[in-house]
């Protein structure tokens, strides 16, 4: 079955230290990947998602992420990360004509100010 | 535009009793529907998908069903509660195979 690893459940940085979060995916074929937020109190939002073309992906609020298919791997970054990132963050997959949105566990952002 | 509803927003309901969250989708038609489960540490978890009116795909084997008796409604239920069915439950729909989910504000469920 396909599944989504995310490797850091909590990850606290200081104001305007750079972030990267790991995120892993299981599955042969051609996938489709979503980063989604979600901020104390909010409903989950689109980051950003890659569906073809250039790896690199760049979504809302300065935040990229890396598709590398050898790895299997998304990885989120952003270079400068502010107090108001503060959120939990998903990795998601779903793969070629599927319907199923498979996430992963979550990472927790604290950004002390 | 496209707006999903999902309601209560809270609830607390006795071991054994029923449940029954709602969910519609505006905006759009044959929509592709999911129910999912959030608790702390583990993600979302899907429990079914359905692609039209009628059809559900169950992910997870469990106490809870869905249906979708309309092409825009998705309704979550049980018919006995248990601890264990605690939890952040979150509707969400996409237009198509492939595309990003967009997600309800959710249901926090709380069986005491």
């Amino acid at each position: 079955a396909q599944s989504v690893s995310q490797h850091n459940h909590h990850v606290i940085l200081s104001e305007a230290a750079s972030l990267e979060l790991g995120c892993n995916y299981s599955y042969g074929g051609t996938v489709n990947l979503f980063w989604y937020v979600q901020y104390p109190g909010q409903h989950l939002q689109l980051l950003l998602k890659y569906f073809s073309g250039d790896p690199l992906v760049k979504g809302i609020k300065g935040f990229e992420a890396e598709f590398i298919k050898s790895k299997f791997s998304f990885n989120l970054r952003k270079p400068s990360v502010q107090w108001s990132d503060t959120a939990e963050y998903f990795c998601a997959v779903i793969p070629d004509s599927s319907y199923k949105l498979i996430f992963g566990s979550g990472t927790r952002l604290l950004v002390r100010p | 535009s496209q707006t999903i509803h999902q309601w209560p927003a809270t609830l607390v309901q006795p071991v054994g009793s029923p449940l029954s969250l709602e969910c519609t989708v505006e905006g759009t038609s044959n929509p592709n529907l999911y129910w999912y489960r959030q608790a702390a540490g583990r993600g979302l978890q899907l429990l079914f998908y359905s692609v039209g009116i009628g059809q559900i795909s169950s992910e997870v084997p469990q106490n809870l069903s869905a249906s979708r008796p309309q092409d825009r409604q998705f309704i979550l239920s049980s018919k006995k509660l248990l601890l264990s069915d605690s939890g952040f439950y979150l509707c969400a729909w996409n237009p198509r195979a492939n595309t990003e989910a967009f997600f309800g504000q959710g249901t926090r469920l709380t069986v005491v």
